[in-house]
């Protein structure tokens, strides 16, 4: 069964900091991997998907970054903002693409 | 365009009542799931469906009926509710299977006493 983790649950950083967070899975038989978004009490957003055959993707100041092989995902927020502050939560698709598994999520918190 | 949208907001039941969580989108997407949402716990898929009558079992699956009788929605069931099923719920929608990214709705609160 695949497992998701995500470390540190939580983080608090002051405003222009570059951060990373961290996701591993355990099973990397993976047709692909995204990094959400989401803010308290609201739905969730896609930040950035990564197929299984990429290395990294970027958007903005969001780079995530996908290592299959040693079941590692990173997303790096450059010179964060207050407005990043949010839950990030990574999840995997396994290969057959009928379930995509979730981590708990790391809640951030940037201060101005 | 509304995207995903949930119906109702929020709800309290007693335990043993049921109750019925409408999802609905209007982006013509074939697949649609419902997913439970705990603290610490991440999501986790309940029932998805692949596209018109069809539903398929998710990884929580216990406690729950789905029914996918027009494209455009997805319902969730709780036939006799207890309070382990209290939770957030969300909807998701995407239009193809694999590797697209899924579209979600803004959630359903629900408290059972």
């Amino acid at each position: 069964k695949q497992e998701v983790t995500q470390i540190p649950a939580a983080l608090s950083v002051p405003e222009g900091e570059n951060l990373v967070l961290n996701c591993s899975f355990t099973d990397s038989a993976i047709y692909n991997l995204q990094w959400f978004r989401q803010d308290p009490g609201k739905g969730l957003t896609s930040l950035l998907l990564i197929q299984s055959s990429q290395r990294e993707q970027t958007s903005g100041r969001l780079n995530a970054s996908l290592d299959k092989s040693s079941g590692r995902s990173t997303l790096y927020i450059a010179a964060s903002q207050p407005g990043d502050s949010a839950t990030y939560l990574c999840a995997v698709i396994n290969n057959a693409g009928n379930m995509l598994t979730f981590g708990g999520g790391t809640r951030l918190m940037v201060k101005p | 365009n509304a995207g995903v949208t949930q119906t109702p907001k929020f709800r309290v039941l007693k335990t043993g009542q049921s109750m019925t969580l409408l999802c609905a989108q209007d982006m013509n997407h074939e697949y649609m799931y419902w997913y439970r949402q705990d603290p610490g716990m991440g999501l986790r898929l309940i029932h998805y469906s692949v596209g018109e009558g069809t539903t398929a079992k998710g990884e929580v699956p216990d406690g729950y009926n789905v029914s996918r009788l027009k494209k455009q929605n997805f319902l969730l069931g709780l036939e006799s509710a207890a309070p382990s099923q209290t939770s957030v719920y969300f909807c998701a929608s995407n239009p193809q299977l694999v590797g697209e990214t899924q579209y979600f709705g803004p959630g359903t609160r629900l408290l059972v006493l």
